[in-house]
């Protein structure tokens, strides 16, 4: 089935830790997004990729880190320096050529 | 990015009765969604706008993207009680990667 994954569905870090989401689609949609959402919030843009190797911060960047080396693959980091990283983590794609965007099931992070 | 301006914010309504739900925006958008999201899951797509002044329906959901393009609204008829969930509304973003620009939601409970 055509789809975007998340993992692990629920993760937990101690502070200081650096920690990697994983995001994969094989929609074969060219965009790929990564958003935060907090209790009672509407999702905030961390970081977008339109293309392989290329990718831009969003409204909320700073630290976090993504890469795009694979059009099916765009992982976040969540460094040390995010001073509030506990969060739903959400991953979306679109294909190019449309406006609407598809959604992954989300990583809940728990930073103890 | 912006938030949009959501409301109500939560609506508590017995099994048959119809919905709605609206957002506003301080700026113009190309393209209004409508999602759902239920506890602990990402975002589903329930209804794209494309063209202001647009009606779509998608079963006992109608959408409509306003004629000033700032505002959409929602409406669910017949509400049953699996329409429990958050209903959020996102703008459009053309100039930032297409990025959305979500409301706060609105939360839906139906009594049987």
């Amino acid at each position: 089935d055509g789809g975007i994954t998340q993992s692990p569905k629920y993760l937990f870090r101690k502070e200081g830790q650096n920690v990697t989401l994983s995001c994969e689609q094989n929609l074969n949609h060219d965009a790929m997004y990564w958003y935060r959402q907090d209790p009672g919030q509407g999702l905030r843009l961390i970081y977008y990729s339109q293309i392989v190797n290329d990718f831009q911060k969003g409204d909320i960047a700073e630290g976090y880190s993504v890469s795009r080396e694979k059009k099916e693959s765009f992982p976040l980091t969540v460094t040390s320096a995010q001073k509030n990283p506990t969060a739903f983590y959400l991953c979306a794609s679109r294909e190019r050529g449309t406006d609407t965007q598809y959604f992954g099931p989300g990583t809940r992070l728990t930073v103890l | 990015g912006q938030q949009l301006n959501q409301s109500p914010q939560s609506m508590f309504i017995q099994e048959g009765e119809d919905v709605s739900m609206n957002c506003t925006s301080s700026s113009i958008f190309n393209t209004w969604l409508w999602y759902k999201q239920e506890p602990g899951e990402g975002p589903v797509l329930l209804i794209a706008l494309y063209k202001a002044g647009e009606l779509t329906s998608n079963g006992r959901l109608t959408a409509q993207f306003g004629i000033t393009r700032k505002d959409s609204f929602l409406n669910i008829s017949a509400s049953i009680p699996s329409d429990v969930g958050i209903y959020f509304c996102a703008g459009v973003d053309g100039g930032s990667g297409y990025a959305l620009n979500f409301g706060k939601g609105t939360s839906l409970l139906v009594t049987p």
